[in-house]
């Protein structure tokens, strides 16, 4: 079976220091990989996708990055985190989302406070 | 633009049935998701709709009208654990979700 992780669970960081979140899929490969933030109380922002290793498609700009130097590796870094990117951080992953559902799985989360 | 409406918060009984609704405008159409999320843990995947009608999943159904853009949750037999928050989703003509802000369902005994 397929299952996905994600590290830390939570991160209280300075404003204008660095970030690094990592996620990892286990249990299949070549899977389509997805970084997405939620805001308190709203839906979810789709950040970064990746459909193979070096592959990032950037939905929103800002100080964010992401990059797939695996397979099943996923990372979400920034070089100076602002207040604005406090957060839940939500790693998730699919199948070709061309054929069939191909319902999106997520990971546990990391919560995100920058003061 | 794409768009995805659903009411903020609803509140019901235990034991009660409750529809949620859901309204789009989305660039393509290639599915509906339903997904539940408890407060502070990841949503996980109720259903699934691409067709015109009703999936039902236990005391989960799901419908699903192309033509009017709308798409609804009902949750049957309504017990304290189903408190969460129901996010609608559309896949659009480039295979990506768009999500709705998701609706909080608070169930009092």
């Amino acid at each position: 079976s397929q299952t996905i992780h994600q590290w830390p669970a939570t991160l209280v960081q300075p404003v204008g220091s660095p970030l690094s979140l990592e996620c990892t899929v286990e249990g299949t490969s070549n899977p389509n990989l997805y970084w997405y933030r939620q805001a308190a109380g709203r839906g979810l922002q789709l950040l970064f996708y990746s459909v193979g290793i070096g592959q990032i498609s950037s939905e929103v700009p800002q100080n964010l990055s992401a990059s797939r130097p695996q397979d099943r590796q996923f990372i979400l870094s920034s070089k100076k985190l602002l207040l604005s990117d406090s957060g839940f951080y939500l790693c998730a992953w699919s199948w070709d989302p061309g054929t069939g559902s191909n319902e999106q799985f997520f990971g546990p989360g990391t919560r995100l406070t920058v003061l | 633009g794409q768009n995805i409406d659903q009411p903020t918060e609803m509140t019901a009984t235990e034991g009660a049935i409750v529809q949620i609704n859901c309204t789009y405008q989305t660039s393509g159409f290639n599915g509906l998701f339903w997904y539940q999320q408890h407060a502070g843990e990841a949503p996980t995947f109720l259903s699934y709709n691409v067709l015109d009608g009703l999936e039902e999943k236990g005391r989960f159904s799901s419908f699903l009208s192309r033509s009017k853009g709308y798409s609804y949750l009902l949750l049957k037999e309504l017990q304290m654990k189903d408190s969460a928050s129901y996010l609608c989703a559309v896949k659009d003509s480039n295979y990506q979700l768009i999500w709705g802000a998701g609706t909080k369902l608070i169930i009092k005994p």
